[in-house]
């Protein structure tokens, strides 16, 4: 079974741009969350989705958004970015069952703002 | 919200076992606690979970204080590829609103000595 993938690995945006990142599930899980990891703040959870619809939110600001498709591969979206949305975005799949349950993690992507 | 603290470092012999502690005093009567590893430059992996009871799995055991203030990973036999970055996490149960956060430790660095 393939595991989580997500797109790009690296990306370089300038200040004020905005930046969209992929993720793609394993095959059959429903739920898919993001997270921010940066040397300071560590790992920051920034939202689920599950069956299309925002289940959970952490505490970003509204620049970071994210959706999920029928396939349940997800999108980030991060608008008028700013140095320090530098950082490894991680996304994690699961099957999205009651709070005890299993996340798988991509790689990650990471995004460096200059 | 529910913290959790974690020593940010331990050191093990290879082939020992190890117990990390995790100290999650302000735990709410719903919140699973969940342990992941991050490997360097890889995502963070799933290791185990609970709710009140001690659990088990093939990678390691989960031991819960009765009054769930506190819980220690244990790792029976470390080896090398065991050197990583440990988090306890919890995770919230509903609450008003669907708005649920997952709060990561500041995790330990399991240093494996051969």
């Amino acid at each position: 079974k393939a595991g989580v993938t997500q797109t790009p690995r690296y990306l370089i945006k300038t200040r004020g741009q905005q930046v969209t990142l992929s993720c793609s599930p394993i095959s059959g899980h429903r739920s898919v969350s993001w997270y921010q990891q940066t040397p300071g703040q560590g790992l920051q959870f920034l939202f689920e989705y599950f069956s299309e619809t925002q289940r959970n939110k952490g505490n970003f600001p509204g620049r970071f958004s994210g959706r999920q498709f029928s396939n349940s591969r997800s999108e980030m979206n991060v608008s008028t970015l700013e140095l320090g949305d530098s950082a490894l975005y991680l996304c994690a799949s699961s099957s999205g069952g009651p709070s005890s349950y299993e996340q798988y993690f991509g790689p990650g992507t990471r995004l460096t703002v200059t | 919200d529910a913290k959790t603290t974690q020593p940010n470092s331990m050191e093990s012999n290879e082939e020992e076992p190890v117990h990390l502690p995790c100290n999650h005093s302000t735990i709410s009567g719903t919140d699973y606690i969940h342990w992941y590893r991050q490997l360097p430059s890889q995502g963070p992996e799933y290791v185990i979970h609970g709710l009140t009871s001690n659990v088990n799995n093939r990678m390691a055991s989960l031991a819960i204080a009765e009054d769930r203030k506190s819980s220690t990973l244990i790792l029976h036999r470390a080896t090398l590829r065991d050197a990583a970055v440990y988090y306890c996490i919890l995770r919230d149960g509903p609450q008003s609103g669907g708005y649920q956060k997952v709060t990561f430790g500041t995790g330990t660095k399991l240093q494996v000595i051969p």
